[in-house]
């Protein structure tokens, strides 16, 4: 069974970085893409940033290039998301999920971490 | 950037009915080649992470109650919900994977 299971998430002021991680498990990770969507509380969904198989295709949402970086290891079944410089508009949940067969619709979907970016 | 706009906001349905949300794509998330619509729907219930339902405009996912279909190609994608359950409440989004750069609709919330 897919498991995505992300953490490193909590308070920090704004200015401040954050590294985000998600551990996967049930399927070969090296084989899919990766992908992190954010949903501030009580509003829609917004793609951050993905990642091919092998790190050679990576791609971000304007309102985080130059802040955020996206990584996996893939001899670990581990994703990864550096938050730099965030700002109080960073503040959301942060789902790791799972591209489909080298198409970008996300069919699996850890529980989510929290980030809340505040002063 | 593509803007996916769904309609309505919210909706509410009786127990039994049916319901139907759309989705509208700003250009043509069709590839004219095969067909295929680059379109996907999600269910998201209250304090849970996002289920995919639909892939491709109208390929229901594996475990998906037959109820729901989705529909439509280019601009125009419609998802319904032919007989609305109770534990069919939740906000659904559709989401298109045409562009690099992937979006999402601003979500419709179904209520009974």
């Amino acid at each position: 069974e897919v498991h995505l299971v992300e953490s490193g998430g909590g308070l920090v002021q704004p200015g401040r970085s954050l590294r985000l991680s998600c551990a996967a498990s049930g399927f070969i990770f090296g084989d899919y893409a990766m992908h992190w969507v954010r949903q501030a509380p009580g509003k829609g969904l917004e793609w951050v940033t993905g990642i091919n198989w092998n790190s050679g295709i990576i791609g971000y949402v304007d309102s985080v290039k130059g802040r955020f970086i996206i990584s996996r290891d893939n001899a670990k079944n581990a994703l990864y998301l550096q938050l730099n410089s965030l700002t109080t508009e960073d503040t959301a949940f942060y789902y790791c999920a799972r591209a489909r067969d080298g198409y970008n619709y996300f069919d699996y979907w850890g529980r989510g971490t929290l980030v809340t970016v505040s002063s | 950037d593509i803007v996916l706009t769904q309609s309505p906001d919210s909706l509410a349905v009786s127990l039994g009915e049916r319901a139907t949300i759309n989705c509208k794509s700003s250009q043509s998330i069709s590839f004219s080649s095969n067909n295929r619509n680059f379109l996907a729907w999600y269910q998201q219930k209250p304090g849970q992470p996002p289920k995919l339902l639909i892939s491709w405009a109208s390929t229901r996912e594996s475990g998906v109650p037959d109820r729901f279909s989705g529909s439509g190609s280019g601009t125009e994608f419609t998802l319904s919900i032919s007989s609305l359950q109770a534990e069919d409440v939740a906000v659904y989004y559709c989401q298109q994977y045409y562009t690099s750069l992937y979006t999402f609709g601003q979500g419709t919330k179904l209520e009974i």
